[in-house]
């Protein structure tokens, strides 16, 4: 156990729907990454939250937004869904150093019909 | 820009016998790398980490990895593979100015065979 919930496991939807995925890190962690992981992509670094700031962004389409609330846990939201969206997403969170390691969740799986 | 190759997206190997999963880096600065596990149905865990000093590093479950800077590799491995090493195994790089997030490899299946 990482220490870091992600929530919901699973998630079936159709296209043109909006979902929210959230993420809790580990106890004292500040970084929250989100991560995409699809067969054709591999894992796609998203973006980056460090105690509320959006720090870094990485492949993230405009449809998707994410925030990391005074209680350091944090949501992805993905709008305008497409089948192409189906994937794994990932969240890990790190203590506040560049070197220190990921944790990752379980990661949600996304289905879009 | 960083990118991370791994070199084989499938390893086969049967139980007991070594094994070595090849990753290339490119990078203009000095790099942390990483190697990732990830078995089925679960998150990525880490396996080891190369920040500075010694090029090899050790790492748990029995692995280890060279990190060789004139050939920018960063290969992993491990003498004696078991059933239970089946999973699939990414390397990762970041360097300091790139707050934390990782760059991952596509990936390598390692598959043990009994």
């Amino acid at each position: 156990d990482s220490g870091v919930t992600q929530t919901p496991k699973h998630l079936i939807t159709a296209t043109g729907q909006r979902v929210t995925l959230r993420c809790s890190p580990r106890s004292g962690d500040l970084s929250v990454y989100w991560y995409q992981q699809s067969l054709d992509q591999g894992l796609q670094f998203l973006i980056h939250y460090y105690n509320g700031e959006e720090r870094a962004k990485g492949n993230i389409l405009e449809r998707f937004s994410a925030q990391q609330f005074p209680d350091l846990h944090s949501e992805l939201n993905l709008s305008s869904l497409e089948l192409g969206d189906s994937a794994l997403y990932f969240c890990a969170s790190s203590v506040a150093t560049v070197t220190g390691e990921l944790f990752f969740g379980e990661g949600s799986r996304l289905t879009v019909l | 820009a960083q990118s991370v190759t791994q070199l084989d997206s499938q390893v086969p190997v049967f139980e007991e016998a070594p094994v070595e999963l090849r990753c290339n880096y490119s990078s203009s600065v000095s790099v942390y790398l990483f190697w990732y596990v990830q078995y089925p149905n679960q998150g990525l865990q880490l396996l080891l980490k190369y920040l500075s000093g010694s090029t090899l590093v050790k790492g748990i479950n029995g692995f280890e990895a060279e990190f060789n800077k004139s050939q920018t590799s960063f290969h992993l491995r491990k003498p004696s593979v078991h059933i239970s090493d089946t999973a699939e195994y990414f390397c990762a790089v970041t360097h300091s100015g790139n707050t934390g997030k990782l760059i991952f490899g596509q990936g390598t299946t390692l598959q043990v065979k009994p």
